[in-house]
């Protein structure tokens, strides 16, 4: 069955450099990945979805990337701020299912 | 912008009780989910539901659970006889598309459950 795997150690990322976060899954390539952002007592929220034809897909500061060769998912949030302090989840969908990793914790110091 | 809401946002109930979780999806949106995340863990998949049926719905998701769709606007989540294990966030979510479609999932800001 599809697995992903997401860093689980927390990124420690100083203000203004760019974080970088991976998604990594483990069979068949996904027709869409999506990365959404949870707060501590909140609901996930979406953020950008990437179909498998797209290589790279922006919005504002984020960047996701998709490869398929290497199964893998990079999610860049260039400028970064205090703000974005936040756990990072990807999910992909498999048989009509959303799959979803355990989630990266980023961490943006001043 | 339309959002999913969840009442109640906290619930403290007795070991052995029942409990009704609810939640308003957005109004054009005609797919539901439960999720639960026990704290510090991973946001797990219960249950999908359209057309006022049971798409999908997964291990967790046992005898004990139920959803129901009352009316045209509120979607619940029923735990009979709850476990100290029950203890997690309950997020409800909808969607224009089906499960694993190309929109996204729109989340409520859950109900945190503690069974005492």
């Amino acid at each position: 069955s599809q697995k992903i795997e997401q860093n689980s150690e927390a990124l420690n990322i100083q203000e203004g450099k760019t974080a970088t976060l991976t998604c990594n899954y483990t069979n068949y390539s996904p027709a869409y990945l999506q990365w959404y952002r949870q707060d501590p007592g909140r609901g996930p929220v979406f953020l950008l979805l990437i179909r498998e034809n797209e290589k790279e897909k922006r919005k504002e500061r984020l960047k996701v990337t998709f490869d398929t060769t290497l199964k893998q998912s990079l999610f860049h949030i260039t400028a970064s701020q205090p703000a974005d302090s936040a756990t990072y989840l990807c999910a992909l969908n498999s048989n009509y299912q959303l799959i979803w990793g355990a989630g990266t914790k980023l961490i943006i110091k001043p | 912008e339309p959002e999913v809401t969840q009442t109640p946002s906290h619930q403290v109930t007795q070991m052995g009780q029942e409990v009704i979780l609810r939640c308003v999806p957005i109004s054009n949106h005609l797919y539901f989910y439960w999720y639960r995340q026990i704290l510090g863990q991973k946001v797990e998949f219960l249950v999908s539901f359209y057309n006022n049926e049971i798409s999908e719905k997964s291990e967790i998701f046992d005898d004990q659970f139920s959803v129901e769709r009352p009316d045209g606007s509120n979607f619940t989540l029923k735990i009979r006889s709850t476990k100290l294990e029950d203890s997690a966030m309950y997020f409800c979510a909808s969607s224009e598309t089906p499960p694993g479609g190309d929109s996204p999932l729109h989340f409520g800001n859950g109900t945190r459950l503690t069974v005492t």
